[in-house]
């Protein structure tokens, strides 16, 4: 079946950094585009960056932009968010999502993995 | 960017009823909306894509609505399994917006 599994949160301190990394499962990754989303404790989602099938382009939110790098490895079916100069703000839970269909860029998000927790605390 | 607003931000009802979430759009975005559902502890679910289409597997009690810049999810007869948080979600120029969420719970 399709599944996204999100690894490599954890405690960091500010300034710091941290890599996540979403390993995929039952379906062609490399013919999708794929998204972060994250959502700080007892908030609403908010997207964080997106990379098209082939990590041709890179899209990013303003509040991440310049510190964090999405890329994937489509030989391994895995997508990763390099995150430097980490902020309290960005403490949240971080969630892979699938793009909703392959070919023309789809906007929807239909697969999500289960999400990896990354706190920035002193 | 375009912002995305909802309404209402919570709402309580009772097994049966029939809700109606508002989703609002700074600009015109054509069809282009999607509505996810989430619980508590999990991962966001899609339920609607291109404002009306259903996504598989998801209960045809679940309905999507509207245009341009007012959009609508429907629940015909609110299931227990339904009590959750809605967002809905846009796409323009490569910037994805969420909108802030409303949450349905028991009456």
């Amino acid at each position: 079946q399709v599944q996204l599994v999100e690894s490599g949160g954890g405690v960091v301190q500010p300034g710091g950094s941290l890599r996540l990394s979403c390993a995929a499962s039952g379906f062609t990754f490399s013919s999708y585009g794929m998204h972060w989303v994250r959502q700080a404790p007892g908030k609403g989602l908010e997207w964080v960056a997106f990379i098209r099938y082939d990590g041709s382009n890179k899209y990013y939110a303003d509040s991440v932009k310049g510190r964090f790098t999405i890329s994937r490895d489509n030989s391994k079916n895995t997508l990763y968010l390099q995150m430097n100069s980490l902020r309290a703000e960005d403490t949240a839970v971080y969630y892979c999502a699938k793009e909703g269909g392959a070919g023309p860029p789809y906007y929807y998000m239909d697969v999500w993995g289960k999400g990896t927790t990354v706190t920035v605390s002193s | 960017a375009i912002q995305l607003t909802q309404s209402p931000s919570s709402l309580s009802a009772s097994v049966g009823d029939r809700v109606t979430i508002t989703c609002r759009a700074s600009q015109g975005i054509s069809s282009a909306l999607a509505w996810y559902q989430q619980k508590p502890g999990k991962a966001p679910k899609l339920l609607i894509y291109d404002a009306s289409s259903l996504e598989s597997g998801v209960p045809s009690r679940f309905s999507g609505s509207g245009s341009g810049t007012d959009f609508t999810l429907t629940i015909s007869s609110l299931q227990p399994e339904d009590f959750a948080t809605y967002y809905c979600q846009q796409f323009n120029n490569y910037l994805f917006t969420f909108g802030p969420g409303t949450k349905v719970d028991i009456k």
